[in-house]
């Protein structure tokens, strides 16, 4: 079983949808975790931190469940500069990163 | 925010060299890079860890005789791919660890994309 699983997508949605992708991660002691994007060809860059409590910035969502090892990312409102894939991202041991292998979104006109 | 560079974006080599690539923490102090690899559609691998002053430490099934890192001060890591194959042309991505801050922010670089012919 990998460590952290994502549905790849793609995730086909026309402009001003909402879409949610979700993550589960095998390592119940884990104790940070991230939504990362990156485009195509580009290093992953930092979306956002995911805390136990939910947590939102803008128009994105992010909520954290625990007992289901569960995250998800909501993105309202989709704009087509939000076509990338969103990689969800597990801290392991000595500050390590566990990547998911990514969930591709296309967000059409 | 902090910026990390790598040096090249891209190479292209000849199967049986070496590749060295360069990674740097412009505008901070990195006690620890790691280093990952990314083949296409794929998920980043994390490859090793690279602590300043000491020897980095690989993840299973990576060969250490094969993939050289050297973290010889705080600003600078290199990764090299010693007698490159086809099978290592990969996109090979470092990130960088301040000593401030939340303690699993990592700074990722742009990238370097190795294919070997």
């Amino acid at each position: 079983r990998k460590e952290v699983e994502q549905d790849p997508g793609p995730f086909n949605v026309p402009e001003g949808a909402t879409v949610a992708f979700n993550c589960t991660y095998s390592n119940s002691a884990s104790q940070s975790f991230f939504w990362y994007r990156q485009d195509c060809r580009k290093e992953p860059k930092l979306l956002m931190s995911v805390y136990s409590s939910g947590n939102e910035d803008g128009r994105f969502t992010a909520q954290l469940n625990r007992a289901s090892q569960y995250i998800s990312l909501l993105i309202r409102d989709s704009k087509l500069s939000d076509s990338a894939t969103y990689l969800c991202v597990v801290g392991g041991s000595s500050y390590k990163l566990i990547f998911g292998s990514g969930t591709r979104l296309l967000v059409r006109p | 925010g902090a910026v990390v560079s790598q040096h090249p974006s891209r190479v292209i080599c000849k199967s049986g060299t070496s590749v060295k690539i360069e990674c740097r923490s412009l505008d901070f102090q990195a006690t620890t890079m790691f280093w990952y690899r990314q083949f296409p559609k794929k998920s980043l691998m994390l490859m090793a860890t690279s602590n300043e002053g000491s020897k980095a430490t690989y993840e299973q099934g990576v060969e250490k005789d094969k993939f050289l890192i050297n973290h010889a001060s705080l600003t600078l890591s290199t990764l090299t791919v010693t007698s490159a194959h086809p099978e290592d042309s990969s996109f090979y991505i470092c990130s960088a660890k301040g000593t401030s801050g939340r303690a699993d922010t990592q700074y990722f670089g742009p990238g370097t994309r190795l294919t070997v012919l």
